[in-house]
């Protein structure tokens, strides 16, 4: 399997603490992107990164990405209750001609207290 | 823009019977669609890669005639669980990837909210 592995599985923390999350993955890629899920609900697209690309923001993200570890991490600043979700990056093997193919990593479970 | 449907939401069907998912580019033509399968609190497993007008490419360990999918146009891909299974309710979720291939080397890809499948 070329999936990714995620870590934390699972993390808790207050409001306004910040959240780190970590994905490694097995080959080389175009980009990887970063997903949020509500509980039972579709996937959320929050960022793309691209594989020349070591560091991304949008609003609140931080998103960076080692090619040489085969690591990317998101980073959550200031973090509310409505964070709580599950993440998922997922990491695009583009192929010829037929749209990128995401092979999405296990997730790590937030839960933003209040 | 770039939104994406799956009917229906939700469904329950008996062992045994066949249930047809349809996923729809409202806005966009996708010349791929793919299929995934996900199970309670865990990720998404990719099941195939869907082509208008071309037969369907499944990944390993995935049963091509249990799986059923068919894209008749760039907007419609349909997937049908044939003879269904306890073991087949899961969370099926589409996604698709508007034609004119990739924009800046990178392959944009839109997500349906997921079809809810329980066999009894």
């Amino acid at each position: 399997s070329q999936q990714g592995e995620e870590d934390p599985q699972a993390l808790s923390i207050q409001e306004g603490e910040n959240a780190t999350m970590n994905c490694s993955y097995k080959t080389s890629i175009n980009n990887l992107q970063w997903y949020r899920q509500n509980s039972g609900r579709g996937l959320v697209h929050l960022i793309l990164i691209r594989s020349n690309e070591r560091e991304k923001h949008s609003g609140r993200l931080r998103v960076t990405l080692d090619t040489s570890k085969k690591s990317s991490s998101l980073l959550i600043t200031a973090s509310r209750a409505a964070d709580t979700a599950s993440y998922f990056c997922a990491t695009d093997l583009m192929i010829y001609n037929q749209g990128g193919k995401l092979i999405f990593g296990q997730g790590t479970e937030l839960s933003v207290k209040p | 823009g770039a939104v994406v449907s799956q009917h229906p939401s939700r469904v329950i069907c008996k062992s045994g019977t066949s249930v047809k998912i349809e996923c729809r580019s409202l806005d966009f033509q996708a010349t791929t669609m793919f299929w995934y399968r996900q199970f309670p609190k865990k990720s998404l497993m990719l099941m195939a890669t869907s082509n208008e007008g071309s037969k369907a490419t499944y990944e390993q360990g995935v049963e091509k005639d249990k799986f059923l999918i068919n894209h008749a146009s760039l907007t419609l891909s349909t997937l049908t669980v044939t003879s269904a299974h306890p073991e087949d309710s899961s969370f099926y979720i589409c996604s698709a990837s508007p034609s004119g291939g990739a924009v800046g080397g990178n392959y944009e890809q839109y997500f349906g909210p997921g079809t809810r499948l329980t066999v009894t």
